[in-house]
């Protein structure tokens, strides 16, 4: 089946620390990859994705790269700010007519 | 700019009470998903539609929940009757219904069942 596996939160790190969230994913076929971010209080919003292996998605310094060979696509940031702090959730579109399938999300705190 | 549109965006309610939410998708996204989110449970895959039609609810309690789109911009998700337990946020999402495409999420609906 089609799952999703991420890093246990919460993350905490002061600002300008690098980040990275590990997400791996089971999937049948060939998936496209997302991260989503949820602010306090909001709804999830598309961060970063990408749709074939070896592709790089990157957004707000985040960046992200399909890794087929490990089936990884965790995500990173060089230096985070107090702004980020969110819930991240790595998802996969398994393709056809089935929903996306997210991990259970890891919040990451920056602290100043 | 083009969004997702939920209401209410808050509710409280008491148990055995009818609660409804309401979805407006995005303009020409023919996909609607309805997700919860809870501490416990994460983000839970309650039903979804494409071209008004649903192709999976079984995520839904069947006895007091239903989710129907009238039309192609509006998707009811509806609870009766509500129980505590049902106290979540409720998330409508719709998408282009292509492969690779970006599914877009309103701003939840925040219910509470006391």
């Amino acid at each position: 089946g089609n799952s999703v596996t991420q890093m246990e939160g919460p993350v905490t790190l002061s600002e300008e620390a690098f980040l990275t969230i590990n997400c791996t994913y089971t999937a049948t076929g060939y998936p496209s990859l997302f991260w989503y971010v949820q602010y306090p209080g909001e709804g999830l919003q598309l961060l970063l994705k990408a749709t074939k292996a070896d592709d790089k998605g990157s957004n707000k310094g985040f960046e992200a790269t399909y890794r087929k060979e490990t089936t990884s696509f965790h995500l990173e940031k060089g230096s985070v700010q107090v702004s980020d702090s969110a819930v991240y959730f790595c998802a996969l579109l398994p393709g056809g007519n089935t929903p996306l399938v997210f991990g259970k999300g890891t919040r990451l705190s920056v602290i100043a | 700019d083009a969004r997702v549109t939920q209401t209410p965006r808050h509710k409280v309610t008491e148990m055995g009470q009818e609660v409804t939410m309401r979805c407006q998708p995005i303009l020409g996204h023919n996909t609607v998903f309805w997700y919860r989110q809870t501490m416990m449970q994460g983000l839970e895959l309650l039903a979804y539609f494409r071209n008004r039609a649903p192709l999976d609810d079984s995520g839904m309690p069947k006895d007091r929940f239903s989710a129907e789109m009238p039309d192609a911009t509006l998707a009811t998700l509806k609870i009766q009757p509500s129980e505590p337990r049902d106290s979540a946020v409720y998330f409508c999402a719709s998408g282009p219904g292509q492969g690779g495409n970006t599914i877009y999420f309103g701003e939840g609906s925040w219910l509470t069942v006391v």
